[in-house]
This record gives structure tokens, sequence and C-alpha cells, in this order.
């Protein structure tokens, strides 16, 4: 059974500071990883995707990967309110299927 | 930007009746993907399609499940006989070239 593995949180982050999120996987084909957001109530908004190991960046998010250890991660910087979300790693684990973990729960404070 | 939509928000039926959910994917995209959540619990893949066939299905997705492009825009997933455990948000991706999958705005289905 392919799984996709996160913390459920919450993660409480202050206003401003780096929120980082974790995930694993195992099945070590996976080639393709994404991050989606996901508002209480709404579908999962894809914020990143990555491929190959190392890291990167779009605006205030970094996502991880090393597939060594089969690890995928997300930061934040300058972490904002409206970031307060459910954050779901997702893995493609065959020619279309995605495989979601139960994802992060993480609340900004003010 | 163009978006995935779905219709209805919301469908209420009752046990062992038929429903369909409808989507209109981006409107250059080539795969069409039916996801599910129930509440509280992980995002769920049902079936995936492309090129007017399934390319592949999960467990969940068994005989009372069909998918259907009946033009050229339209995507929709057809449950022939509900059950209450059916009842979940139903999410439509569609992707195109790349390995992204973008999500449309949900069907809360409610079987009574």
């Amino acid at each position: 059974q392919k799984e996709v593995e996160q913390n459920s949180g919450p993660l409480s982050v202050p206003e401003g500071a780096i929120a980082s999120l974790n995930c694993t996987y195992s099945d070590r084909g996976s080639q393709s990883f994404f991050w989606y957001r996901q508002y209480s109530g709404k579908s999962p908004e894809l914020i990143m995707s990555i491929y190959s190991n190392g890291d990167k960046e779009d605006g205030r998010f970094t996502a991880q990967l090393n597939k060594a250890s089969q690890y995928v991660s997300l930061l934040i910087r300058d972490s904002q309110p409206s970031d307060s979300a459910t954050y779901l790693c997702a893995v493609r684990s065959s020619a279309s299927k995605i495989i979601f973990g139960s994802g992060t729960r993480l609340s900004i404070r003010p | 930007e163009p978006e995935v939509t779905q219709t209805p928000s919301h469908q209420v039926t009752q046990m062992g009746q038929e429903v369909i959910l409808r989507c209109v994917p981006i409107s250059n995209h080539l795969y069409f993907y039916w996801y599910r959540q129930i509440l509280g619990q992980k995002v769920e893949f049902l079936v995936s399609f492309y090129n007017n066939e399934i390319s592949e299905k999960s467990e969940i997705f068994d005989d009372q499940f069909s998918v259907e492009r009946p033009d050229g825009s339209n995507f929709t997933l057809k449950i022939r006989s509900t059950k209450l455990e059916d009842s979940a948000m139903y999410f439509c991706a569609s992707g195109g070239n790349t390995n992204e999958q973008f999500f449309g705005p949900g069907t809360r289905l409610t079987v009574l």
C-alpha cells in the first residue's frame, strides 16, 4: 500500500516567521510531488510542484525534495494569517493517480 | 485565469437514487480526474480519464460508478444507486501536459 505521511498538527507559527511542513512517502519510484493548500470547506489548491532533488522557490514558498530519504518539505517564509489552512502533500504514484497525505493544519498567530 | 467548474455545489439525494455530478475542465486540458473526500478524511483518487477512456481507477470506483465525456466540454461522474457511505465532497480535476492537476470547487453529496 503506497502511503504519504504527514504530521496532522496543528502547527502554530507566529506571524512573520517561517513555517516548515514535512512529508514522507513510501513509493521509492515516485517522480512527481505536490503541495496543495486546502481552506476549510474548500477544494485543494495547487501551490508547488517539484520533480527533482533540491529546492524549488516560488515567492514565499520553497519546496524541498530528497528522493533518497523519501522526504518532501514546504517552507513558508514571512507567514501571514491568510496562510492558515491545511497543507496537503501529494505524490504521483502512477501514470495518473495522485496519493494525498492527511494534511497538516497550520495556524498563523498574530 | 482558467479554472475547473463543477455543478451542483450541493446535491442531496435519497439512498438508492442515481446522481450525476458535472464538471467542466480547463479548456485545453486532456486529462480528467475524479477524487472524493469524506468529511475529516484524506482526498482519495477515484478515476482518471484520457482520450475518451478510463486510464486508471481505484478500488472505490466499482460498478456503481461511471464517467463520461458526453461532449467537448463536460465530464460527468454517475453513481447509479447511492449508498449512505457515498456522502462526501467530490472533486473534479484536470491536467495538461505537465503532471499537475487542478481541482474544481467540489460538489457536496449528501445521501439520506
